[in-house]
């Protein structure tokens, strides 16, 4: 099982900041990665897939970079609505996988 | 648009089973794959398995390979995850999810709003 390493386990950051979130896999994950969202009391919602695709309807202050084992979602300009826990998930080997969550708290 | 419905909160004992459904609407059922996730309280997020609609075809985590069933139902396009000999630690709140289209299906993109199972004797 691939298990996905995220840093770091908490972020503070204030409105504007850009906030860069890592993932890192135990082996290549090729750019079989995604990333999304979970508010608090919500079910997540997709962000990027394949590393850096994003998902219909995602501002564009959200990117994702990296391949192979390292990883980072960048948010380029916070804002107070993306407070939330962040998670990566690999699809390159089963059983799918999650990382542990990188929560962003907004200043 | 794009709708998954689950089914209400549940209560069991230890050793029961459960089963949770899933309405899709909005979309065509069978032209997309059903995933199922569980989240603990306060914790992260644990892969179960997908369900294909289209052919009932299932692949399970290795963790949940011998008690967990996922099946549905095209007529009224509603997936289901079944879960047996329940203990404590399955307390927790069951998505169900859609994948995205096509060799991406491993990815999923609408979710349920999810279902609270609670575990306790």
């Amino acid at each position: 099982e691939i298990v996905l390493t995220q840093s770091p386990a908490t972020l503070s950051l204030s409105p504007g900041e850009r906030a860069s979130l890592s993932c890192r896999a135990s082996q290549s994950v090729s750019s079989f990665l995604a990333w999304y969202q979970q508010k608090p009391g919500q079910a997540p919602s997709l962000l990027i897939y394949d590393a850096s695709n994003r998902a219909t309807g995602i501002p564009a202050r959200f990117s994702g970079s990296g391949s192979g084992t390292d990883f980072t979602l960048t948010i380029s300009s916070l804002e107070p609505e993306d407070s939330a826990v962040y998670y990566c998930q690999q699809r390159s080997n089963w059983p799918l996988t999650f990382g542990g969550g990188t929560k962003v708290e907004i200043k | 648009q794009v709708q998954l419905v689950q089914s209400g909160a549940e209560v069991k004992k230890p050793g029961a089973s459960m089963k949770v459904s899933c309405k899709a609407s909005g979309y065509t059922f069978t032209g997309y794959y059903i995933h199922w996730v569980r989240q603990a309280p306060g914790q992260g997020l644990e892969w179960m398995g997908w369900i294909n609609p289209n052919t009932g075809n299932t692949n399970y985590a290795p963790k949940f390979q011998v008690w967990v069933t996922m099946t549905r139902d095209t007529s009224i396009s509603t997936a289901y995850m079944e879960l047996s000999r329940l203990r404590s630690d399955d307390t927790a709140v069951y998505y169900c999810a859609r994948s995205l289209a096509g060799s991406n299906y491993e990815y999923v993109d609408y979710w349920g709003r999810g279902t609270l199972v609670t575990v306790s004797s």
